[in-house]
């Protein structure tokens, strides 16, 4: 059964500082891998994706993924209160079907004044 | 932006009655969903749906739940006869053209059964 694991935290940062999140799956063959902000009681809104290795930069994040190691992370840099929320990391496996997520318990991030 | 439209947003419904939760996926998606999240746990796959027919659903969707398209825009997710461990935030999703096209998520329909 496919896993992925967060820190659940909470992570909490100073304004201005940069915040990174982790996690890892167990499925060596997942292709595809997500990262989702979810607000309290809100739905899960799409930050980034990254399919190959290495680093993804998009404004002021940047997913980071490591296939041997079955690692990827997520840098906010010049963190804002307005970030502060859960961080959910998905993995998707090869096969058809559409992206069936796997999702972890997500990392709650608190972004400090 | 488009987006993903789910109705109704809060749903409360007695136990053993059929409740029916609505989406209006993204419209030049080809590849539509529902997940569900039970409070202060994971988000779970229920079903994927591609081409008129369902590609691949969990384990939780039992034959309690029915997923159709009637017409070219909405979605919809029944439960036939709820339980009370039923009673979580259900998520429609959407995607486009290619197997691994990243999901966008409705609002979300909060479905508390009683």
């Amino acid at each position: 059964q496919k896993e992925v694991e967060q820190n659940s935290g909470p992570l909490s940062v100073p304004e201005g500082a940069i915040a990174s999140l982790n996690c890892t799956y167990s499925d060596r063959g997942s292709q595809s891998f997500f990262w989702y902000r979810q607000y309290s009681g809100k739905s899960p809104e799409l930050i980034m994706f990254i399919y190959s290795n290495g680093d993804k930069e998009d404004g002021r994040f940047t997913a980071q993924l490591n296939k041997a190691s079955q690692y990827v992370s997520l840098l906010i840099r010049d963190s804002q209160p307005s970030d502060s929320a859960t961080y959910l990391c998905a993995v998707n496996g090869p096969g058809g079907g559409g992206n069936k997520l796997t999702f972890g318990t997500g990392t709650q991030l608190k972004v400090e004044l | 932006e488009p987006e993903v439209t789910q109705t109704p947003s809060h749903q409360v419904t007695q136990m053993g009655q059929e409740v029916i939760l609505r989406c209006v996926p993204i419209s030049n998606h080809l590849y539509f969903y529902w997940y569900r999240q039970i409070l202060g746990q994971k988000v779970e796959f229920l079903v994927s749906f591609y081409n008129n027919e369902i590609s691949e659903k969990s384990e939780i969707f039992d034959d309690q739940f029915s997923v159709e398209r009637p017409d070219g825009s909405n979605f919809t997710l029944k439960i036939r006869s709820t339980k009370l461990e039923d009673s979580a935030m259900y998520f429609c999703a959407s995607s486009g053209s290619t197997y691994n096209s990243p999901l966008h998520f409705g609002n979300g329909t909060r479905l508390t059964v009683t």
